[in-house]
């Protein structure tokens, strides 16, 4: 089974904090994606990863920076994080080529107070 | 810009039901759609539909995929509790030499009642 982890369930942090959020999959997955989830939005992409070191943005990557130092971890940071990133986080992983199913892990739900 | 619309926003229905979910699309280098059930956490995979014409099925659940008019419905027969949750739908576009990427459309929230 294929399992993505992400580092927390629930965070509170104050407006200007520098905010890690981690995800880790076993499956051995090239491609990772970070998504948010917000009320009749529905998941937006912020940025996805194709291999290691390789990044690539997505429909909303500002105030968002990512970083793939490994091929089985993919961090999403908030350089400075406002209210209006207080969100549900998705984390997902997929194998390479373009066809193959996103797993999801079970989300960060992120409080900017 | 990519777009992934889905109707109705929110359903309520009877156990024993049969409901249908639409999912309609605008996007440039489709490659696929998928279709995943969400509850109190991450989404989960039901489907995904390359080819128009095919219906998948599992279970009560199936869905099918018409690439002419651009879009797909899901069909769930005799609905049961458990099978409230927000439907989603996604489309996956090929970005040239880089990883696919998925559009999602904003969800269907079905609550089925006894």
């Amino acid at each position: 089974d294929v399992k993505v982890t992400q580092s927390s369930r629930y965070l509170v942090k104050r407006t200007g904090e520098k905010v890690f959020l981690e995800c880790v999959q076993d499956m051995d997955h090239e491609n990772m994606f970070w998504y948010r989830q917000d009320p009749g939005l529905g998941l937006r992409l912020i940025y996805f990863s194709y291999d290691v070191k390789m990044k690539e943005k997505g429909d909303i990557p500002e105030g968002y920076s990512v970083s793939r130092e490994k091929k089985e971890r993919f961090s999403l940071i908030l350089e400075s994080a406002s209210t209006n990133q207080t969100s549900m986080y998705l984390c997902a992983s997929k194998s390479g080529g373009s066809l193959g199913t996103q797993y999801f892990g079970p989300g960060t739900r992120l409080l900017v107070l | 810009e990519d777009k992934v619309v889905q109707s109705p926003l929110s359903l309520v229905v009877h156990e024993g039901d049969t409901v249908t979910l639409n999912c309609s699309y605008e996007v440039t280098n489709f490659r696929s759609l998928l279709w995943y059930k969400q509850e109190k956490k991450a989404p989960t995979f039901l489907f995904m539909l390359t080819s128009s014409g095919i219906e998948k099925k599992s279970g009560r659940l199936s869905s099918i995929l018409d690439k002419k008019e651009l879009f797909s419905i899901l069909n769930i027969t005799a609905t049961q509790t458990g099978d409230s949750a927000v439907y989603l739908c996604a489309v996956r576009v090929i970005n040239t030499g880089t990883a696919s990427k998925l559009t999602f459309g904003t969800g269907t929230r079905l609550q089925v009642t006894l």
